[in-house]
């Protein structure tokens, strides 16, 4: 157990519809990332939330957004989804804002959309 | 932008005999840090090693041991005395301090023979 912890862990649904993955980062840990994993783009930086605020954003979608909360969890909220946002997400977390020694990843949402 | 390149797509080797996964990137930076990660079947993404840039020492972790060469810009991993427990995929990653984003290679399935 890595100590990041996301749910849930296996997402089915419909195109179009929409979808919220969350994250509960590290104890202690104010920084969380949020990757994408698919077959054809590999793994992807989405963005990063540290301590409730934006801090860097990557190649995401006008359709998903995210959040973190004072608790410090974060959530991925994906919409109008399609087909081809089918992947593995994963969020990980650090201490701060940067960790020369790489983060903790949690295990993953594997997001299937028929 | 950073790049990093796996041009292997795959690798099988036989068990207590000892492998090299091949990773080249790119980039104009002089201070960078270099991971490569390890996802087995159960998705998790777990840390093998690191190397700083600045560091002329190649890094060690027991059975893990990098290539560095900061000039060629290649990080290779070699591993000792394969297991059958390696069995898994291999990302090479790269991440500059200013940015905390982790730009990650395709990956490569390393399969490990009884």
């Amino acid at each position: 157990d890595s100590g990041v912890t996301q749910t849930p862990k296996h997402l089915i649904t419909a195109t179009g519809q929409r979808v919220t993955l969350r994250c509960s980062p590290r104890s202690g840990d104010l920084s969380v990332y949020w990757y994408q994993q698919s077959l054809d783009q590999g793994l992807q930086f989405l963005i990063q939330y540290y301590n409730g605020e934006e801090r860097a954003k990557g190649n995401i979608l006008e359709r998903f957004s995210a959040q973190q909360f004072p608790d410090l969890h974060s959530e991925l909220n994906l919409s109008s989804l399609e087909l081809g946002d089918s992947a593995l997400y994963f969020c990980a977390s650090s201490p701060g804002t940067f960790r020369s020694d790489g983060y903790t990843f949690g295990s993953g949402t594997r997001l299937t959309v028929v | 932008a950073q790049t990093v390149t796996q041009s292997q797509p795959e690798m099988s080797v036989q068990e207590a005999e000892t492998v090299t996964l091949s990773c080249t990137y790119d980039t104009s930076e002089n201070n960078y840090y270099l991971f490569w990660y390890k996802q087995p079947p159960s998705r998790q993404m777990i840390l093998v090693i690191r190397q700083e840039a600045y560091k002329q020492q190649n890094a060690t972790e027991n059975r893990f041991s990098v290539n560095f060469q900061k000039a060629a810009k290649s990080f290779s991993l070699k591993i000792s005395d394969s297991q059958l427990g390696d069995t898994a995929m291999y990302f090479c990653a790269f991440m500059k301090p200013s940015n905390s984003k982790l730009t990650f290679g395709k990956g490569i399935t390393l399969s490990v023979r009884p």
